[in-house]
């Protein structure tokens, strides 16, 4: 079972930033917080993950709550090519396999 | 470096047919999957692999098959089609370990009649 607790759906306007929240309360000091992106008829696409420090790259920022419990992945700002499924992953460190939830569907409104 | 590669991108069967969907990476990752998605819903497991000669099952094995001969390849078989298959399968490989991500394939589209 995935691990992790997501909205099941989102909007947001066009140009403003987006804070999508997840929730792992189970997770262990060495699972690894990995979001990933779904657009419309594609695969999945990796945005960014962390462990204990915030990240940022090109595509978003990673704020991780300091228990771990939770995590919030930030857009900046939105555009319309953003409104994709957005999925909060935990790996699991024991084999290696990767469980998708159901993600956020997220829009985006111009 | 194409990535990850999956043949073919459509299928049509009748119920009962075999067919093998295949994968390929040529980035030397240890560990492929392979997810079914069916329409408006979430990623599935159905099975993965952290190694040549290694497989394991996901979260819905049954009607599938899998086999690791190489680093490469993990092709995907599915020994008699029901139309309960009807999906968009997946391929995903990755280094093992908890820090390394996911690469996925452009995905197949597989109808069963």
């Amino acid at each position: 079972d995935a691990k992790t607790t997501q909205p099941n759906s989102m909007e947001s306007n066009e140009e403003e930033p987006v804070h999508l929240p997840c929730n792992h309360s189970t997770i262990s000091g060495t699972d690894y917080i990995h979001w990933y992106r779904q657009l419309p008829s594609q695969g999945p696409e990796y945005v960014i993950h962390g462990l204990t420090s915030n990240v940022n790259n090109r595509m978003a920022s990673l704020a991780i709550a300091e228990d771990r419990k939770s995590s919030t992945l930030i857009l900046h700002r939105a555009t319309l090519r953003d409104a994709a499924v957005y999925y909060c992953i935990l790996r699991d460190d024991r084999d290696d396999k990767i469980i998708f939830g159901k993600g956020t569907r997220l829009h985006i409104l111009p | 470096n194409a990535g990850v590669t999956q043949t073919p991108k459509f299928q049509v069967l009748k119920t009962g047919q075999s067919m093998t969907l295949q994968c390929a990476q040529d980035m030397n990752h240890e560990y492929m999957s392979w997810y079914r998605q069916d329409p408006g819903m979430g990623l599935r497991l159905i099975h993965y692999s952290v190694g040549a000669g290694i497989t394991d099952q996901g979260e819905v094995p049954n009607g599938y098959n899998v086999s690791r001969s190489t680093t490469e390849d993990f092709p995907l078989r599915l020994l008699s089609a029901a139309p309960s298959q009807t999906s968009v399968y997946f391929c995903a490989s990755s280094r093992t370990g908890d820090g390394n991500t996911q690469y996925f394939g452009p995905g197949t589209r597989l109808t069963v009649l």
